[in-house]
């Protein structure tokens, strides 16, 4: 079965430092992958998408990922964090052809002044 | 535009009562539907899933349900709550005929148990 991990609970990084977001998953054919973000009390928002093609892919707010498919990661970062990125962010995997979305356990990422 | 509407944004129930979420979809049809549950450090639990009216898939055996009577209305309920279903309720819908798996989500039902 699909799954997602995101080893790290929480980060914090200093508001103008590179942010880097962790994403493992696993999944037996080649793999949709997302990441989306949560603001407190708030649905989730898309970031970014990957399904084929360059595997460096580009998403709003500044944010980029790299699929890794020897890696299995599908890792996001930003180079320069913004107070307004404080939010949790969610890797997720979709099944090809399928129904399901499964969803990583989240990464909160905290940013101090 | 699509849009989704989510309701009750909060909601605080004893233990034992019943449960009504409702989630409708707006411009757009034959949408898949989901409903999600966020517990604190758990992630997104996917609960239930729906590809069509009256068509429910259930992914976690528990004391929820949910019912599609209509093409854009999802609902979820339970008839005697339990203080482990408190959390944090999303619903969301994507293109039925899209492989892509894009979703997206409403703001979601705060549910506490007491």
């Amino acid at each position: 079965a699909q799954s997602v991990t995101q080893p790290d609970i929480h980060i914090t990084v200093s508001e103008g430092a590179s942010l880097e977001l962790r994403c493992n998953y696993s999944y037996g054919a080649t793999p949709y992958l997302f990441w989306y973000v949560q603001s407190p009390g708030q649905g989730l928002q898309l970031l970014l998408k990957y399904f084929s093609g360059d595997t460096l892919v580009q998403g709003i707010k500044g944010f980029e990922a790299e699929f890794k498919r020897s890696q299995s990661s599908f890792n996001l970062r930003k180079p320069s964090v913004h107070w307004s990125d404080a939010a949790e962010y969610f890797c997720a995997v979709g099944e090809g052809g399928g129904f399901k979305t499964i969803f990583g356990a989240g990464t909160r990422l905290f940013v101090k002044a | 535009s699509q849009t989704i509407h989510q309701w009750p944004a909060t909601l605080v129930q004893p233990v034992g009562s019943p449960l009504s979420l409702e989630c409708t979809v707006e411009g757009t049809s034959n949408p898949n539907l989901y409903w999600y549950r966020q517990a604190a450090g758990r992630g997104l639990q996917l609960l239930f899933y729906s590809v069509g009216i009256g068509q429910i898939s259930s992914e976690v055996p528990q004391n929820l349900s949910a019912s599609r009577p209509q093409d854009r209305q999802f609902i979820l309920s339970s008839k005697k709550l339990l203080l482990s279903d408190s959390g944090f309720y999303l619903c969301a819908w994507r293109l039925a005929a899209s492989g892509a798996n894009v979703l997206t989500f409403g703001a979601g039902s705060r549910l506490t148990v007491l």
